[in-house]
């Protein structure tokens, strides 16, 4: 199984600022993938976070308000751009392994903008 | 994205078996049935997969039915530690994860 590792696991941010979450994975993987949770809900998927290529965006994300970076097959960054209170959520990566169908996830990050 | 049916909520005790089901009666033949799980404060954790015949590993149990329609997931004794939110989710093999509301398992002691 994959261990991976968020940072900062929390941060509390002002309206209009940016905040990069790092995603690190302990082995090489093929998929990475970011996910948003808003309080008291299940999970969302932002993107597919590609190697070497642009992040693929679900519908509803955009890549000015979530640019994400996957510079090597174990660490990827999502930027939460401009933000509002409303983008105050949990942030989560998660990975998979080439053939493997079982995913991992990180712990989160805590995002408070006020 | 196929659609999975699950209950809101569902209750056990403490070293009784819990049966939690998942209805996807539009599953197609490359999809797997993959459940996790996320206890309070965490990331969610995989528990099992299968895609048509039951499977066993240290966690659970997963039954499937032989029309692939609906699955149960099987915890054979619940601990306090098991209470968390399930989600059974659809989906071929490498592709991101598509998470329902899921099922909130409460155990009491």
């Amino acid at each position: 199984s994959a261990v991976i590792s968020q940072k900062p696991s929390r941060d509390i941010c002002q309206r209009g600022t940016s905040l990069t979450i790092q995603c690190q994975v302990d082995s090489q993987v093929t998929m990475m993938f970011w996910y948003r949770q808003q309080p008291g809900q299940s999970l969302t998927l932002i993107a597919t976070a590609n190697q070497g290529s642009e992040a693929t965006y679900e519908s509803g994300f955009v890549i000015d308000k979530f640019p994400i970076s996957r510079p090597n097959l174990t660490f990827s960054t999502l930027t939460v751009s401009n933000m509002s209170p409303e983008d105050s959520s949990i942030y989560l990566c998660s990975s998979a392994g080439l053939g493997a169908v079982e995913q991992f996830f990180g712990p989160g990050t805590r995002l408070t903008v006020l | 994205d196929a659609k999975t049916t699950q209950p809101n909520s569902m209750e056990s005790n403490e070293e009784e078996p819990v049966h939690l089901p998942c209805n996807h009666s539009t599953i197609s033949g490359t999809d797997y049935i993959h459940w996790y799980r996320q206890l309070p404060s965490q990331g969610p954790e995989y528990v099992i997969h299968g895609l048509t015949s039951n499977v066993n590993n240290r966690m659970a149990s997963l039954a499937i039915a032989e029309d692939r329609k609906s699955s149960t997931l099987i915890l054979h004794r619940a601990t306090l530690r098991d209470a968390a939110v399930y989600y059974c989710i659809l989906g071929p093999a490498g592709t991101a994860l598509i998470f329902g509301k899921g099922t909130t398992l409460s155990v009491s002691s």
